[in-house]
């Protein structure tokens, strides 16, 4: 079956700087690709997700990469801020049914 | 967690005990999940239903059951609880029809079995 990768498992950048998690799958057949934003006590909250015949999607500071043929995306936070720290998750949804195999999670910490 | 609840948001049970959790919908989305997040593991999809009484096992399956007798209703069921079933347990809803392959997240159900 599916299986995600997720790096790094923690992160921290200056207020400012760019923020980089990378996700690698295993099941070529996979083919959507969002990404999850949860806050403490909170329930995961899609900010960003991309489709297997899309290389890349951004929305304002966010940006979503992806490539196929290496079986990796990434996202990309610019001018990080305070309110960026969470704990981010990829995940992948393989070529049959709905289900969505989770990445373990990035934990970002954004200092001011 | 617009459109959905969960109940109870937190229970503390003892080993052995039957436990119901709850979800529910006003979305009226066809298709409802059941995860659970442990630190170190990420999300795990325990079951997931895809109409009113059709349901599947996801990959951590054992130990659960659930039912749907109505489209807003999914219900998660631990039979005789364990302590490796404390968790933290989240509802997501989806619908092709209206969000596409998006998945939208209920705030979830810490349960402490003792």
């Amino acid at each position: 079956g599916e299986n995600v990768e997720q790096h790094p498992s923690t992160l921290s950048v200056q207020e400012g700087d760019s923020a980089v998690i990378k996700c690698t799958y295993s099941d070529s057949a996979s083919n959507y690709f969002p990404w999850y934003k949860q806050e403490l006590g909170k329930g995961p909250q899609l900010i960003i997700d991309i489709r297997s015949n899309v290389g890349e999607k951004k929305d304002q500071r966010i940006a979503v990469t992806l490539n196929k043929t290496a079986k990796h995306f990434s996202l990309h936070i610019t001018e990080t801020q305070p309110e960026d720290s969470a704990v981010y998750f990829c995940a992948a949804r393989p070529g049959a049914g709905t289900a969505l195999i989770f990445g373990k999670g990035t934990t970002l910490s954004v200092s001011s | 967690d617009a459109g959905i609840t969960q109940s109870p948001r937190h229970k503390v049970t003892e080993t052995g005990t039957p436990v119901t959790l709850r979800c529910h919908q006003t979305e009226n989305h066809r298709y409802m999940y059941w995860y659970r997040q442990d630190p170190g593991h990420g999300l795990r999809l325990i079951h997931y239903s895809y109409g009113v009484k059709d349901t599947d096992k996801g990959e951590v399956s054992d130990g659960y059951s659930v039912s749907r007798s109505k489209t807003e209703d999914f219900l998660l069921t631990l039979e005789s609880a364990t302590s490796s079933q404390t968790s933290v347990y989240f509802c997501a809803i989806s619908d092709p029809r209206q969000g596409g392959e998006t998945q939208y997240f209920g705030p979830g159900t810490r349960l402490l079995v003792l």
